[in-house]
């Protein structure tokens, strides 16, 4: 099992430009999310899905699309760019099955915009 | 959200045991609570999850009193390689999805 992959592991973009990054798991997990982590902070809950075809808003959604066409994949799109949005990001995955709430996270996708 | 207060830094040494606390006064009845361990440039790393009393599994213990309002990870004879953060999370219940918040976390640093 590769767990949770996320590419790229890094990017420079100007801002306005859009971008969208990939991440994939092979566990089979109905549940996903994308956090972003902010210097000397905790991770902030962007967009989540709990399953193909669902997702909803986490706490701080503005700027940033997610669709869920299958069950291994979570793209998160940046629809234009902005400094404010310079940041780690990280996905994760769970089952939604049984009472372990064990996310698995990926490596994270370090962003600058300039 | 539930939110979930816990010290910024702690120090310690190795083989010594480390005490992390977290509060959340607000905990819902349906709520686990959940720690991570964060190593730099590294995601979250699941440690432990309990919903009361105490749970022990190979890495650290987790204690819950009856009133859920807090929760103390413990982890036994720390090492080095233990240095990292540690976040205490409490889940949101909605429509069936569980939604953690992470807070700020402790950062624990284990000297020699």
């Amino acid at each position: 099992n590769a767990g949770v992959t996320q590419t790229p592991k890094f990017q420079v973009l100007k801002t306005g430009q859009s971008m969208t990054l990939q991440c994939a798991q092979d566990m089979n997990h109905e549940y996903m999310s994308w956090y972003r982590q902010d210097p000397g902070m905790g991770l902030r809950l962007i967009h989540y899905s709990v399953g193909a075809g669902i997702t909803d808003q986490g706490e701080v959604p503005n700027g940033y699309n997610v669709s869920r066409s299958t069950t291994e994949d979570f793209p998160l799109r940046l629809l234009s760019a902005a400094p404010s949005q310079t940041s780690v990001y990280f996905c994760a995955s769970r089952a939604l099955a049984g009472v372990t709430y064990e996310q698995y996270f990926g490596p994270g996708t370090r962003l600058t915009v300039t | 959200l539930a939110k979930t207060t816990q010290p910024i830094s702690m120090d310690s040494y190795e083989g010594q045991e480390v005490n992390i606390t977290c509060s959340h006064n607000n905990i819902a009845t349906n709520d686990y609570i959940t720690w991570y361990q964060q190593f730099p440039s590294q995601g979250p790393r699941f440690i432990i999850q309990g919903y009361k009393t105490k749970v022990t599994n190979e890495v650290a213990s987790l204690f819950i009193p009856a009133d859920r309002k807090s929760s103390t990870l413990s982890l036994p004879r720390v090492s080095l390689s233990d240095t990292a953060v540690y976040y205490c999370l409490v889940g949101e219940a909605s429509g069936g999805s569980y939604i953690p918040t992470f807070g700020r976390g402790t950062s624990l640093i284990v000297h020699p």
